[in-house]
């Protein structure tokens, strides 16, 4: 248990609808990322939080968004869903912006019908 | 394009032996290397990591090597066992922008055969 939480565990939609997908980093870790991995893909980064501020872009979408909240824990919107958008998204945390290990969540698995 | 590759898709092992999972990049703002462990229904598992300074780190049955000059790590599984069985992912850290960004490869699919 890497201590980070990730709801809800699966989630299946219809194209066109908008889903938010929640993380709550280890305790103590200030930073927040989110990845995307499609099937038979690597992990993409999608974006970084640092203590509530965006730190980082990778290759996020302009119909995704996501925010950290004062508590830390946060949350990435996924709207105007598409097929290809199907995929494990997995949050993870580390202890500032500039640590090198990152832990990772358990995974919510997006199917879009 | 992609700055972190996994030629291996799959690799196959005897119990006991050991397993050599390789891993190549091409950008050389990188400077801190990981091998992340994932099992099915589960998110990837730090397993080891080494920096650019060194070329050589060792916790117990893993160790990583890594060839800068040739952009290549390896991680190496002495004896393998039967729980190792899973996707492992390399990965390569730079810090751009006062930001740490994780670069992963696309996985190798390790199977241990008693």
């Amino acid at each position: 248990d890497s201590g980070v939480t990730q709801t809800p565990k699966h989630l299946i939609t219809a194209t066109g609808q908008r889903v938010t997908l929640r993380c709550s980093p280890r305790s103590g870790d200030l930073s927040v990322y989110w990845y995307q991995q499609s099937l038979d893909q690597g992990l993409q980064f999608l974006i970084q939080y640092y203590n509530g501020e965006e730190r980082a872009k990778g290759n996020i979408l302009e119909r995704f968004s996501a925010q950290q909240f004062p508590d830390l824990h946060s949350e990435l919107n996924l709207s105007s869903l598409e097929l290809g958008d199907s995929a494990l998204y997995f949050c993870a945390s580390s202890v500032a912006s500039t640590a090198d290990t990152q832990y990772f969540g358990p995974g919510t698995r997006l199917t879009v019908l | 394009d992609q700055q972190v590759k996994q030629n291996s898709p799959s690799l196959s092992v005897q119990e006991g032996r050991i397993s050599i999972l390789n891993c190549d990049y091409t950008n050389s703002m990188f400077d801190y290397f990981l091998w992340y462990k994932k099992y099915p229904a589960e998110g990837p598992t730090f397993l080891i990591s080494i920096s650019s300074i060194k070329d050589k780190n060792e916790d117990g049955r893993f160790t990583v090597f890594l060839n800068k000059s040739a952009k290549h790590l390896s991680l190496h599984i002495v004896p393998s066992q039967p729980g190792d069985s899973a996707v492992y992912f390399c990965a390569a850290s730079a810090l751009i922008q006062g930001a740490q960004k994780l670069v992963f490869g696309q996985g190798t699919r390790l199977t241990i055969n008693p």
